[in-house]
């Protein structure tokens, strides 16, 4: 397998305007997860999916934030509309939902840069 | 609901010597813990794990016990090179919690040869 595939690698975009995120997780992972990262942050957690169902987005910013979901291979994350706020490094990661003691694998990430 | 505490970095070290990054953690339940690594421009990456009490994860040189007692699962390695020079995350997931994976805030490591 590949690993957790997110596009685009980087992102360069003007404020207001709508950004998409995209992962493809690993085969055969049934959760997955977004997560934003930034020196003043860290690592936070944005949401999860266990089998493509929502479970907790209590970590999503504010509305302008979205997240899809729509099978087990893909999952999108969007930003409408963008601001210079939202710059950061955004990775996926999936794993097996398993009894919870299962690796999380992470993607290369996504660096998006709000102007 | 569940949280990770680590020691805040940047921990600054010679080549050989020994590391020791704290983390501890509050969860419901019985977790599973982690360590992650995070090399600059990339993703992070499963370095070990412990799932049940008194565990030893064990990885490249680097240690951490799952410690019940103390709520606490400390990385460890003996003789640090200057390519483990790298971010490192304390994490953990627990069943009860819908199998969420928290993480700690991060501990920078340079190692300096």
């Amino acid at each position: 397998d590949a690993g957790v595939i997110q596009s685009p690698r980087h992102e360069v975009t003007e404020m207001g305007q709508e950004v998409t995120l995209r992962c493809k997780p690993i085969s055969g992972h049934n959760s997955l997860f977004w997560y934003r990262q930034t020196m003043m942050r860290g690592l936070e957690l944005l949401i999860y999916f266990n089998n493509n169902v929502p479970i907790d987005d209590s970590g999503m910013p504010e509305d302008r934030f979205s997240a899809k979901m729509p099978n087990a291979s893909f999952s999108t994350l969007k930003i409408q509309p963008s601001e210079p706020r939202d710059s950061a490094v955004y990775f996926c990661a999936s794993r097996e939902m398993t009894g919870g003691n299962t690796e999380a694998f992470f993607g290369q990430g996504t660096r998006l840069t709000v102007v | 609901g569940n949280s990770v505490t680590q020691m805040e970095g940047p921990v600054t070290l010679s080549e050989e010597a020994f590391l020791t990054i704290n983390c501890t953690y509050t969860a419901t339940g019985y977790p599973s813990l982690f360590w992650y690594v995070q090399y600059p421009g990339e993703g992070l990456q499963l370095l070990l794990k412990a799932t049940k009490a008194d565990d030893k994860g064990s990885n490249k040189g680097f240690e951490a016990t799952y410690r019940k007692e103390t709520t606490s699962f400390h990385l460890e390695k003996g003789s640090v090179q200057v390519s483990d020079s790298a971010v490192y995350f304390c994490a953990l997931s627990a069943k009860a919690a819908g199998n969420k994976l928290t993480f700690g805030g991060g501990t920078r490591v340079l190692v300096k040869p």
